[in-house]
């Protein structure tokens, strides 16, 4: 069974900070990897996929890196900003469709 | 751009009582997925559907059945409610079953089960 663990469960940073989230996953058979956002409360926003091919993708600020081998992913994130302040959420897609996802990282941008 | 709708937002109901979720897809999407996210937790996929036809299922009650209809919506249905029915029902489309699509998650409906 899969089983996702995200570290730390929460993290306050000052503005301007750049910053690294982990995820890894027990089953390295995966299709690919999210990484999303979520407002308390709210949806969750997709920020970035990564096939099971892949190394990293990029967008604006956010990089996130792939090594499937080991099981691991990173989020990193430049120049925080407090409008980046949410929980942050990694979830895989294995042999079904279904997403299996860590508990998350709470991060707190201060400004 | 167009998201994937849900309807309704909130939902107040009583124990033992019946509810129903609606998921409104992407245009042009046509695969839909449910989820549970009970509070304070990770989202956990309930069920799947792929042309309208079931194509996954994941921890979903049997007091729950789900399906998706012609136009692509999805209705979530839910009888005989529980206090732990409680939580934030998401519903998420994608262009298709490849696992290169991503999928997009609506806004969700927040059960409250009292």
């Amino acid at each position: 069974k899969q089983e996702v663990t995200q570290i730390p469960a929460a993290l306050s940073v000052p503005e301007g900070e750049n910053l690294v989230l982990n995820c890894s996953f027990t089953d390295s058979a995966i299709y690919n990897l999210q990484w999303f956002r979520q407002d308390p409360g709210k949806g969750l926003t997709s920020l970035l996929l990564i096939q099971s091919s892949q190394r990293e993708q990029t967008s604006g600020r956010l990089n996130a890196s792939l090594d499937k081998s080991s099981g691991r992913s990173t989020l990193y994130i430049a120049a925080s900003q407090p409008g980046d302040s949410a929980t942050y959420l990694c979830a895989v897609q294995g042999g079904s469709e279904k997403l299996v996802f860590g508990k998350g990282t709470k991060l707190t941008v201060n400004p | 751009a167009a998201g994937v709708i849900q309807s309704p937002r909130h939902l107040i109901k009583e124990k033992r009582e019946t509810a129903t979720l609606k998921c409104y897809p992407i245009p042009r999407h046509d695969t839909v997925y449910w989820y549970q996210q009970g509070p304070g937790q990770d989202p956990q996929f309930l069920i799947s559907f792929y042309e309208k036809m079931q194509s996954d299922k994941g921890s979903i009650p049997d007091r729950f059945s789900a399906q998706q209809f012609s136009d692509y919506h999805s209705e979530l249905n839910m009888s005989s409610l529980e206090l732990g029915d409680s939580a934030l029902y998401f519903c998420a489309s994608s262009a298709s079953r490849d696992s290169q699509e991503t999928q997009y998650f609506g806004p969700g409906t927040r059960l409250l089960v009292l």
